[in-house]
């Protein structure tokens, strides 16, 4: 079965400096997604990044990019230009990408809760 | 609004009690995940539907129980609740062969029991 781990459960960042998240994940297979979401006070579950296994580039959506590195199944997530609106939970998930029956399930690490200090 | 409707969206409860959470996948979605969420924890998955029909199932209790009606809502029984029984649980909702994408989470109902 896959895990996945975040060793930070906090963190905080001066508004306008940069963050980076950090998650490690353990599978044996070879080829799947990995998806970082933000969890605000609203408690909505909001999709930040997503990143295929087999793409080698780092996925990015404007402040947001990540660090990807297969080989040592890290998947981290740096957060530019921190803004208050960032303020968060935020998880790691695995999902296979094998079509197999019952395999489109996410695997959710225990978060990181991010502070922005004004 | 994501598309994906939760009821009710605050639930609260005695022990031994039974309660029903429903949920409506948006539109054009087949399968419909619920997920539960204790005090500052991850979100652990329960079980996934696909049209009706159960798909995947996780560290369900046996007290819990989910079915997907032919109109895709799908209900999620919590029955005997116990005081841990407390946490928000998400439903979620996706085309199955969604390749990775296609995640889409309701608001969540946080079910507190007294």
């Amino acid at each position: 079965a896959q895990t996945v781990t975040q060793s930070q459960p906090e963190m905080s960042v001066q508004e306008a400096e940069t963050v980076t998240l950090s998650c490690t994940y353990d599978t044996s297979e070879s080829d799947y997604y990995l998806f970082w979401y933000k969890q605000p006070p609203s408690r909505q579950m909001i999709l930040v990044i997503r990143q295929e296994a087999y793409k080698q580039q780092n996925a990015t959506e404007n402040r947001f990019s990540v660090n990807f590195q297969k080989a040592a199944k890290s998947f981290s997530l740096k957060i530019s230009d921190s803004q208050l609106g960032d303020a968060a939970m935020y998880f790691c998930a695995y999902r296979s990408a094998y079509e197999n029956f019952g395999n489109e399930k996410l695997t959710f690490g225990t978060g990181t809760r991010l502070t922005i200090i004004p | 609004d994501s598309g994906v409707t939760q009821t009710p969206k605050h639930l609260i409860t005695a022990t031994g009690q039974r309660v029903t959470l429903r949920c409506s996948p948006r539109s054009g979605d087949l399968s419909v995940y619920w997920y539960q969420q204790s005090l500052d924890q991850g979100l652990q998955f329960l079980i996934q539907y696909y049209n009706g029909e159960e798909r995947a199932k996780g560290n369900i209790l046996e007290r819990f129980s989910a079915q997907q009606f032919p109109d895709l809502h799908s209900e999620l029984n919590l029955s005997s609740l116990e005081l841990g029984d407390s946490a928000l649980y998400f439903c979620a909702s996706s085309v199955a062969t969604s390749r990775g994408t296609g995640y889409t989470f309701g608001s969540g109902t946080r079910l507190t029991v007294v």
